[in-house]
This record gives C-alpha cells, structure tokens and sequence, in this order.
C-alpha cells in the first residue's frame, strides 16, 4: 500500500541551526501538506503546497519557514533558524484532490532544539 | 478559539464497555474525519463524514455526523485494549484556495483496560 514517508525520524539541532526536513508522498497525489505537533498539544496546520507554490499557510508559517519540492518528488519543509520553540513532531501529508480531504500522513519527525 | 471540541479529554473504560466520542464545533465542515494515533506516529484516517446525518459503520467503531454538519461522533461496541489509542477528529475548512486544509479537534485519548 502506497505511503508516505518521512525522513529523519529524529533530529537533534541546536537553537539558530537549520534543518530540513524530507517528505516523500504518495506519488499521483496533488497537495501536500506540513502539520506539527508539539508534545501534548493538537495537530496544527503549517502550510500547505499545490502546483508547486504554497496555496495556504498558518501563522506559525513564518518567514522562518519555507517549503519546496525540488524534484517532483521530494517535499521539503526548512526552518531556517531553529528556536526552542520549534520542538515539536512535524508530519507531512499528501491527499489526491478529492472534495472531502481525506489526507495520507507520514509516520513524523521529531525535531529537538536544544 | 478551539474551532473543534472534543469531549472528554481523556477515557478510561474496562475491556467490554461501550463508548462514545464527541466532536463538536459552531461552525459547519464539508466533511470531517476521525484519526487514530498512536503514539510517536503519525494520524491514521479511520473514516470520513460527508452528509449531515450520516452514519458509518467500521467493525465495532459507529461514526455519525450531525444532521447541521456541526458535530460528530465515534461510538465503539464492546472495547478492546487493541482500541486504545489519541481518537482526532478533524473537518475541511473551506477556503478561497482549494488546498483544503484540516482543522484538528485536540484529541480524545483512550484506554482500555484488560
């Protein structure tokens, strides 16, 4: 059954580093999605990317944040410069077009800013 | 503002027991999903909700959507520890793009003891 994957797993960063984090969705699917979850907290939406530009964003979506998809395959979220804050579990998701939004989640990453 | 309520927060049932998993809102979805996650891992879709009233019925799990498409709910027959697990429901807000992103309820955690 096809999936979406999500590498790393788990990212340890220090405060003001980069980090990328790679999404691979399901491959005829259109949108694509990042979500996070801080620990214990709800799923909140981040941003999400059709034909390849951003079509809605949260306000925790800052300019710190950015989205690409560099090669028809790979999604990619950047935070440019981690802060504590940023410590949470990011999914990304991915869903074909239908009306009712059924969406297909990766198993996570888990970034750490220490 | 919590655009989705869920009720209650935290359940702890015997092995056997019935019960049932409220998902409420003032505003009206286009559709809602029930999620199931488990922890460390990414939301599972259990069942997506279309037409006001509709009933669904996934095993021993009976989902229905309010007839004003303002709020659900999860019954499950019979519980088994296998249930146990963060129960998410989350609805389609429709806006000017057509990414539809999904609102996420804060998540019914359930345990089920043998």
């Amino acid at each position: 059954e096809p999936e979406v994957t999500q590498t790393p797993s788990h990212q340890v960063t220090q405060m003001g580093q980069e980090v990328i984090l790679r999404c691979v969705p399901i491959s005829n699917h259109l949108y694509f999605y990042w979500y996070r979850q801080i620990l214990g907290q709800k799923v909140e939406f981040l941003v999400s990317f059709y034909n390849n530009e951003i079509s809605e964003k949260s306000e925790i979506f800052d300019d710190q944040f950015s989205v690409e998809r560099p090669d028809g395959s790979n999604f990619t979220l950047k935070i440019r410069s981690t802060k504590l804050e940023d410590s949470a579990m990011y999914f990304c998701a991915s869903r074909y077009g239908s009306n009712t939004g059924e969406l297909f989640f990766g198993e996570g990453s888990r970034l750490t800013v220490l | 503002t919590q655009l989705l309520e869920q009720s209650p927060q935290f359940l702890s049932i015997q092995e056997g027991e019935n019960l049932t998993v409220y998902c409420n809102s003032s505003s009206v979805f286009s559709s809602l999903q029930w999620y199931r996650q488990e922890p460390g891992e990414g939301p599972v879709l259990l069942v997506t909700v279309v037409t006001g009233g509709e009933v669904k019925k996934l095993k021993r799990l009976t989902f229905q959507f309010g007839d004003a498409r303002k709020d659900s709910s999860l019954h499950i027959t019979a519980a088994q520890p296998g249930d146990t697990g963060l129960y998410l429901c989350a609805g389609v807000v429709i806006s000017s793009g057509s990414a539809r992103q999904l609102t996420f309820g804060s998540g019914t955690q359930l345990t089920v003891l043998p």
